[in-house]
């Protein structure tokens, strides 16, 4: 299986400041052919149901607000929320879907 | 807007088959894929399989020896059995809709703990 790790395993940002969360694969998760990598961000609020924010690395889902953004490519992957707001506060983790079975990072818990 | 609600006992016995069952709102089964996953008390969440609405299945390695998912489109549902449980089985469990087999979802349930103790 391919291990996804996260970094930090928490984050404190003030408000309006940016938030930067790292993940990593332990094996390329980019398929070349297409130049696609296949890495998913989702938002976790306390007591409520993950929600889907970037794929394909980078491409933000519909009605994700745009200061959320994804970047990175093979092993190495970020998600930067720039201008931190109250609603932000919420565990964030990646999942790979190249392999199969898909896997998922620990999660980062960013905090104001 | 696509809601997805798990329901089931939330304590199961050791050695018992976990059921589990995902009704689809808002939406309808068919045409897409299905899945289970699961968050141990502490650790990361697991992808346990999908379903496709034809019935196609696509396993974890790791559990498939104990994992049956089924899907009944005239109720919009599908649903998980899982067998032999232990503790280690203790765990949110997620129903959730893929963007094709083996990739993102899209929509999740709130989840629904199922602790696995005698």
């Amino acid at each position: 299986d391919i291990v996804m790790t996260q970094s930090p395993a928490s984050l404190g940002v003030s408000l309006g400041e940016r938030a930067t969360i790292n993940c990593r694969s332990n094996q390329s998760i980019l398929y070349s052919s297409i130049n696609k990598n296949y890495l998913a961000w989702y938002q976790q609020k306390p007591g409520q149901t993950p929600k889907l924010l970037i794929y394909w690395a980078s491409t933000r889902q519909s009605g994700v607000p745009d200061r959320f953004t994804g970047s990175g490519s093979g092993t190495d992957f970020s998600l930067t929320i720039n201008s931190l707001q109250p609603e932000d506060v919420a565990v964030y983790f990646c999942q790979q879907y190249f392999g199969t079975p898909p896997t998922f990072g620990p999660g980062t818990t960013v905090d104001v | 807007q696509v809601q997805l609600q798990e329901s089931g006992p939330g304590l199961v016995k050791p050695s018992e088959t976990l059921s589990l069952t995902c009704t689809v709102s808002g939406g309808s089964i068919r045409g897409y894929y299905w899945s289970w996953i699961r968050q141990p008390p502490g650790k990361a969440l697991e992808w346990i399989g999908y379903i496709y609405y034809s019935g196609t299945t696509n396993y974890n390695p790791s559990l498939e020896s104990r994992v049956t998912m089924s899907v009944d489109m005239s109720e919009n549902q599908f649903s998980l059995k899982l067998n032999s449980v232990t503790a280690a089985d203790t765990a949110v469990y997620y129903c959730a809709r893929e963007v094709g087999g083996g990739s993102y979802c899209d929509y999740w349930g709130q989840g629904t703990l199922v602790t696995v103790s005698s």
